[in-house]
């Protein structure tokens, strides 16, 4: 069966502050994919980025990264000097080989000025 | 870029009416997805469909069924709508079973 964890319902910063959004999945696949959408007040889910298993290079997008571990199942996603335009929540989903993709609950972000 | 449009944001239904949520995307992808979202519970995966005429059910099929007559078109109904199926729902697509999926900007439905 496959899972995604994101133990943190609700993070609150302060603008310029780095944040990190944990996210641990499990699989038994040896091939699986992993993601993170972000969803802002607006309702849309916006996709960010897609991992495959077997890339565990981390990525780096302007003030975004995401750090891919699989010796901890993990797929942390970090904002570096936040923004009040990074409120939203934020979802980390998984695929496993010819699975359907499986999403975690969420985390909420809400950056302060 | 690839664009997924729903045909209503906001739709309010009376118990009982049968309602038609429509989906359309514009990049020629081969999958679609419906889903519904509810707080606490998370996204959950109602219908899909890898190809034309040809549909999956998902976690949560009950009270619904989908049509896909058109490759860009993806058709979630609802027969006989009831309170319990107020929720948001969204579609996505995707080129392959293993790509990322694009969402539409989902429609907020109210059953009274």
């Amino acid at each position: 069966a496959q899972k995604v964890t994101q133990a943190q319902t609700e993070i609150s910063v302060v603008e310029k502050e780095d944040v990190t959004l944990d996210c641990v999945y499990e699989t038994r696949d040896t091939t699986y994919y992993l993601f993170w959408y972000k969803q802002p007040p607006s309702g849309e889910l916006v996709f960010l980025i897609r991992r495959n298993s077997f890339d565990e290079q981390n990525e780096i997008s302007g003030r975004y990264s995401w750090n891919f571990q699989k010796s901890t199942s993990s797929f942390n996603f970090t904002i570096t000097a936040s923004q009040v335009v990074d409120s939203a929540v934020y979802f980390c989903a998984l695929r496993g080989w010819n699975e359907k993709l499986v999403f975690g609950k969420g985390t909420k972000l809400t950056v302060n000025p | 870029d690839v664009k997924v449009t729903q045909s209503s944001r906001y739709l309010v239904k009376r118990t009982g009416e049968k309602v038609f949520l429509e989906c359309v995307q514009d990049m020629d992808h081969e999958n679609m997805f419906w889903y519904r979202q509810d707080p606490g519970l998370g996204l959950r995966l109602i219908y899909f469909s890898y190809d034309v005429k040809m549909k999956e059910k998902g976690d949560i099929p009950e009270g619904y069924s989908v049509s896909r007559e058109k490759k860009e078109r993806f058709s979630l109904i609802l027969e006989s709508a009831s309170t319990n199926q107020t929720s948001m729902y969204l579609c996505a697509s995707s080129r392959g079973a293993e790509q990322e999926q694009y969402f539409g900007p989902g429609t907020r439905l109210t059953v009274t």
